[in-house]
């Protein structure tokens, strides 16, 4: 099992439609989450980190299962400028490298 | 100017060519990275570094070195280029009290 898998996609959806991703890990100790956002051709940039309690940012919401160990992104009343990659991003322990997932691609379409 | 600042940001070289990407950054970050990323892959860790005197391998570290000069620069150099080492190479820095990873633009090198 990788370390941090997230579903491909490709994600169509309408403007204004409600998408969720799912990204799961497989090291129970991982201490830090984060979900990035990569444009085409571009270097990736923080969305949002992701706490235990969950958090929200506006449209986005992210969700922590330690359980299930599993991360989510929400993205309510999608726009045309959520095209983008999104990635999920782990880090294991204090003193250890983040480790990306492979991405999820979302195309909204007018 | 940006933060972190990644030369050359494109380059084309020949099989067996030695390569050097640099890497400088104005954060004041101790800790800096490099990534590969290829199409459907995402990004694969290089090396990092958590200051000057610290080195570590990443995931994909076979065919590659660094070099962290100061606190402000990282260099990744490829002795031997070969065409599987054609991708888009991204640098970063972290910042250890937020977590948060800042990436340079991203240098795209292609060998032939």
């Amino acid at each position: 099992r990788k370390e941090v898998e997230q579903d491909p996609g490709p994600f169509n959806v309408p403007e204004g439609a409600t998408v969720a991703f799912n990204c799961t890990y497989s090291n129970s100790a991982s201490q830090s989450f984060f979900w990035y956002r990569q444009d085409c051709r571009k270097e990736p940039k923080l969305l949002m980190s992701v706490y235990s309690s969950g958090n929200e940012d506006g449209r986005f919401t992210a969700q922590l299962n330690r359980a299930s160990q599993y991360i989510s992104l929400l993205i309510r009343d999608s726009k045309l400028s959520d095209s983008a990659t999104y990635l999920c991003v782990v880090n294991a322990q204090a003193g250890t490298a983040l480790i990306f997932g492979k991405g999820t691609t979302l195309s909204v379409s007018s | 100017d940006a933060d972190v600042t990644q030369t050359p940001r494109n380059r084309i070289t020949k099989t067996g060519k030695r390569i050097m990407l640099e890497c400088s950054q104005t954060k004041g970050h101790d800790r800096m990275y490099w990534y590969r990323q290829d199409p459907g892959l995402g990004l694969q860790l290089i090396y990092y570094s958590f200051d000057v005197k610290d080195i570590n391998k990443g995931e994909i570290s076979d065919g590659y070195s660094v070099s962290r000069q100061a606190q402000a620069k990282f260099s990744l150099s490829l002795e031997s280029a070969i065409p599987n080492q054609t991708a888009l190479y991204f640098c970063a820095t972290r910042d250890s009290g937020t977590g948060e990873l800042f990436f340079g633009e991203g240098s795209r090198l292609t060998v032939l």
